[in-house]
């Protein structure tokens, strides 16, 4: 079975500091991959997703992610955080099928 | 577009009291439906999904149950409320047809759920 390990449960950044946030999934292939993030109170909205191809993703709010199968990692990245970026972020993985796997989340908490 | 709307947003209810939860997507066709919970500081646990009317699998054998009457409705029910019920009900949907779009799931708003 696959499984997703997010190994950060918080992570503290500063304004304006630049972000990463791991990801390393248990898959005997390459599966879908995702990142959500929520903020407290909401449900889980999409910031990108991987299925082929290039292995740099680009998604919404200015975040990136990067496949490498050698790591059998998607790390999320973004340049420089903004306060509004603090949320609880999620990856999955989804082999696919239709039953992904979720990680059990890393809080993100920007400093002014 | 599509979108997908739960209620109530919140909802307070004693132990032993029955639960309906309701989950509906618009502008879609023949979707899979989900529905997670989440509680304080933990991730998200799968309880049921469904890929078409009348088909429920259940992943976690509890006290809750689900149901779909109608194509793009889901509704998440118990006879009689735990204090573990207590979390926040997510649902989702998918595209049941093939493809890289099949395996993407969109979240509602959530639904915190508070067991007394």
């Amino acid at each position: 079975a696959q499984s997703v390990t997010q190994p950060d449960i918080h992570i503290t950044v500063s304004e304006g500091a630049s972000l990463e946030l791991r990801c390393n999934y248990s898959y005997g292939a390459t599966p879908y991959l995702f990142w959500y993030v929520q903020s407290p109170g909401q449900g889980l909205q999409l910031l990108l997703k991987y299925f082929s191809g290039d292995t740099l993703v680009q998604g919404i709010k200015g975040f990136e992610a990067e496949f490498k199968r050698s790591q059998s990692s998607f790390n999320l990245r973004k340049p420089s955080v903004h306060w509004s970026d603090a949320a609880e972020y999620f990856c999955a993985v989804n082999p696919r099928s239709y039953i992904p796997t979720f990680g059990r989340g890393t809080s993100l908490i920007v400093h002014p | 577009s599509q979108t997908i709307h739960q209620w109530p947003a919140t909802l307070v209810q004693p132990v032993g009291s029955p639960l309906s939860l309701e989950c509906t997507v618009e502008g879609t066709s023949n979707p899979n439906l989900y529905w997670y919970r989440q509680a304080a500081g933990r991730g998200l646990q799968l309880l049921f999904y469904s890929v078409g009317i009348g088909q429920i699998s259940s992943e976690v054998p509890q006290n809750l149950s689900a149901s779909r009457p109608q194509d793009r409705q889901f509704i998440l029910s118990s006879k009689k409320l735990l204090l573990s019920d207590s979390g926040f009900y997510l649902c989702a949907w998918s595209v049941r047809a093939g493809g890289p779009n099949a395996d993407t799931q969109y979240f509602g708003p959530g639904t915190r759920l508070t067991v007394l």
